[in-house]
């Protein structure tokens, strides 16, 4: 059964570098058909999609996040990760992991953690 | 402000049919990218609910549907149920972004 689980520190301080791991079990991150993403959901707030990373290593950024991102991977381990440098109190939010495709939807999900930027 | 708008809250009685658009521009739906739409109920995370405009995967109710034309997509629920009562969003592919995008999502509530 194909999981994605995230990982990574709960409280971050203002100006600091958010780090996330996601770790995948049931399949491959090297699997051809598919991408791995990223995506944030601020309290009470809707999705924002943050960057996605495809097997050979090609990122895909959010453009409003593009200077402050970086998304690796480590096949060997099977997870992909997320840093978000230069933090502020408007980067609290549950972040998620999840599968999808070119042209289909994000599926599955990770269950989210939450991340708070506060001193 | 989301690049896919979304009405914020819909409502329907336990039995009703409601909609929910997604109404986007000519670099996301209107380029023919897909819409996918999501149920996320309250603490959890999101679900694939729809996919490839109108699919369903599997375990998904046949109570739920989506449709596209134009620059727009709807997701129509019929025989409301209190369970369905979540937030639902919308979400595509957008050339000018070169990214992926969500609607603002939409708040049923089940009267």
């Amino acid at each position: 059964q194909l999981q994605l689980q995230e990982s990574g520190p709960g409280l971050v301080k203002p100006s600091e570098t958010l780090s996330l791991t996601c770790t995948v079990s049931g399949t491959s991150i090297s699997d051809s058909s598919y991408l791995w993403g990223w995506i944030r959901q601020p309290p009470g707030k809707g999705l924002e999609w943050i960057g996605t990373i495809y097997y050979t290593g090609s990122t895909y950024y959010n453009p409003s996040l593009k200077s402050r991102i970086t998304i690796s991977m480590d096949t060997s381990k099977n997870q992909f990760s997320l840093n978000l440098r230069s933090v502020t109190a408007a980067d609290t939010a549950v972040f998620y992991c999840a599968r999808h495709g070119y042209v289909s939807g994000f599926d599955p999900w990770g269950q989210g953690t939450l991340v708070t930027v506060s001193s | 402000q989301s690049v896919l708008t979304q009405p914020p809250s819909v409502s329907g009685a336990p039995g009703q049919r409601v909609t929910i658009s997604c109404t986007g521009s000519s670099s996301n739906i209107g380029a023919a990218y897909d819409v996918h739409w999501y149920q996320q109920l309250p603490g959890t995370a999101p679900k694939l609910l729809i996919y490839g405009n109108n699919n369903r995967p599997s375990g998904v109710p046949d109570r739920f549907s989506g449709s596209k034309s134009g620059t727009s997509a709807s997701l129509a629920i019929t025989g409301l149920q209190a369970e369905d009562e979540a937030e639902y969003y919308c979400q595509s592919y957008d050339s000018s972004l070169s990214g992926w995008v969500f609607g603002g999502g939409t708040k049923l509530t089940v009267l």
